[in-house]
């Protein structure tokens, strides 16, 4: 089977920085995503790692270590509307062209002036 | 391009009763998938679809049946609602273009799902 996990929630300061961490145990391992949730909406892709390594967009950044089976989300300069839940999910390779996306339950972040 | 639909936004059903959630998306996406989240569980694979007529279940399908009849819609039906059905269903596609690609998946809104 597999498991994720993830805090459940964390909350930071408006212009600072945050790590959102998520650990993972799979078979099959094809790629590491990142979902950002905002209560009552549905979650938005944020990012992608398949590779070992650092993965920048913008403000946030994503890390993978693979042999640790390991990633974080870097959320940088905070700002208000950065509070959401953020959803670690993996990806599972089950041959003939088909996966599953696996969910980790989401940590909900605040962020506070 | 509207993307991911479901329909509908509420429902209320009572016990016993049946009743089909539908998903539509106009990106000639070949994956599709349904979840359900509830509170602190996440969300978690109902069943999933890599093209028409192909299904197959994930990890909570027991209740549900779905059919993918076209590349645009794949409808869950729920044969005899529960209390235990009580969630937030989200519909998601994406384009299955490879092993080493992001293959982002898209969601729809959410159905908001009540069994008394």
């Amino acid at each position: 089977g597999q498991n994720i996990d993830q805090p459940t929630e964390m909350t930071a300061t408006e212009g600072a920085i945050v790590q959102i961490n998520c650990t993972y145990q799979t078979s099959g391992f094809n790629g590491l995503f990142w979902y950002q949730q905002h209560a009552g909406e549905a979650p938005t892709f944020l990012s992608y790692n398949v590779l070992d390594g650092l993965e920048e967009k913008g403000r946030f950044s994503s890390f993978l270590s693979r042999s640790k089976g390991y990633s974080y989300l870097l959320l940088k300069e905070l700002q208000m509307k950065d509070s959401a839940s953020y959803l670690c999910a993996v990806r599972r390779y089950s041959g003939a062209g088909s996966y599953q996306l696996t969910f980790g339950k989401g940590t909900k972040l605040s962020v506070i002036p | 391009n509207a993307g991911v639909t479901q329909t509908p936004k509420f429902q209320v059903l009572k016990t016993g009763q049946s009743m089909t959630l539908q998903c539509a998306q106009d990106m000639n996406h070949e994956y599709m998938s349904w979840y359900r989240q509830d509170p602190g569980m996440g969300l978690r694979l109902i069943h999933y679809s890599v093209g028409a007529g192909i299904t197959d279940q994930g990890e909570v399908p027991n209740g549900y049946n779905v059919s993918r009849s076209t590349t645009e819609d794949f409808p869950l039906r729920l044969l005899s609602a529960a209390p235990s059905q009580t969630s937030v269903y989200f519909c998601a596609s994406s384009p299955l273009e490879g092993a080493f690609i992001p293959d982002e998946q898209f969601f729809g809104p959410g159905t908001r799902l009540t069994v008394l």
